[in-house]
């Protein structure tokens, strides 16, 4: 059964970059066929997935955040991380990190990080 | 940008009842359809794939039709567990999702 879980700061200064990081246990973020996403909810409850990274290491993000988005991978710790650069208010979202993205459902997900973004 | 839109956004029912969820694609999708159910302070959990697919461990009243556009979530008989909001989610193109579905008494 795998496990994720997001860790990082909870609060964000405005045009800061918020860095997330996502530890899977219980499998290997190397696996083949594998993609790893990172998930954001707004407090208005709407999803938006960000981007992911696949178990190559190949990334692809959402058009509308491709800008201020990168995401890595440290596979010697298993995990994968989330930079979003700039953050504003609108950042303001609780952030999962979750197993599936291309072709594939989400089928495993973290408990969420919810992120703050004030000065 | 492929759009998915819920109706309703909010569903009132009983214990027992047969409930039906809609989510529409802007555009054919297939059957590259997922659902979830989301209870309060907790993750998104996956019920059904493929459109149609029960995830393993759901309960079986739980099911899943529909392909290119429509899509339908149906629980035959609604359990006090249930009282959640439910999400569609297209993985044909990129990713999106419903605005949610919340299933209250």
């Amino acid at each position: 059964q795998v496990q994720l879980q997001e860790s990082g700061p909870g609060l964000v200064k405005p045009s800061q970059t918020l860095s997330l990081t996502c530890t899977v246990s219980g499998g290997s973020i190397t696996s083949g066929g594998s993609f790893w996403s990172w998930i954001r909810q707004y407090p208005g409850k709407g999803l938006e997935w960000i981007g992911y990274i696949s178990y190559s290491g190949r990334t692809y993000y959402n058009p509308s955040l491709k800008s201020r988005v990168t995401i890595s991978e440290d596979t010697s710790k298993n995990q994968f991380s989330l930079n979003l650069s700039s953050m504003t208010a609108a950042d303001a979202a609780v952030y999962y990190c979750a197993r599936g993205g291309g072709i594939n459902w989400f089928d495993s997900w973290g408990q969420g990080t919810l992120v703050t973004v004030s000065s | 940008d492929i759009q998915m839109t819920q109706s309703p956004s909010t569903l009132s029912a009983s214990v027992g009842d047969r409930v039906t969820i809609t989510c529409r694609a802007s555009q054919s999708i297939g059957a590259w359809l997922a659902w979830y159910q989301q209870r309060p302070g907790k993750a998104p959990s996956v019920l059904i794939y493929k459109a149609s697919t029960l995830q393993i461990g759901v309960p079986s009243r739980f099911s899943g039709s529909g392909s290119g556009t429509e899509f339908t979530l149906t629980i035959s008989s609604l359990q006090p567990d249930d009282f959640a909001t439910f999400y569609c989610h297209q993985y044909n193109t990129f990713a999106t999702f419903g605005q949610g579905t919340k299933v209250e008494v």
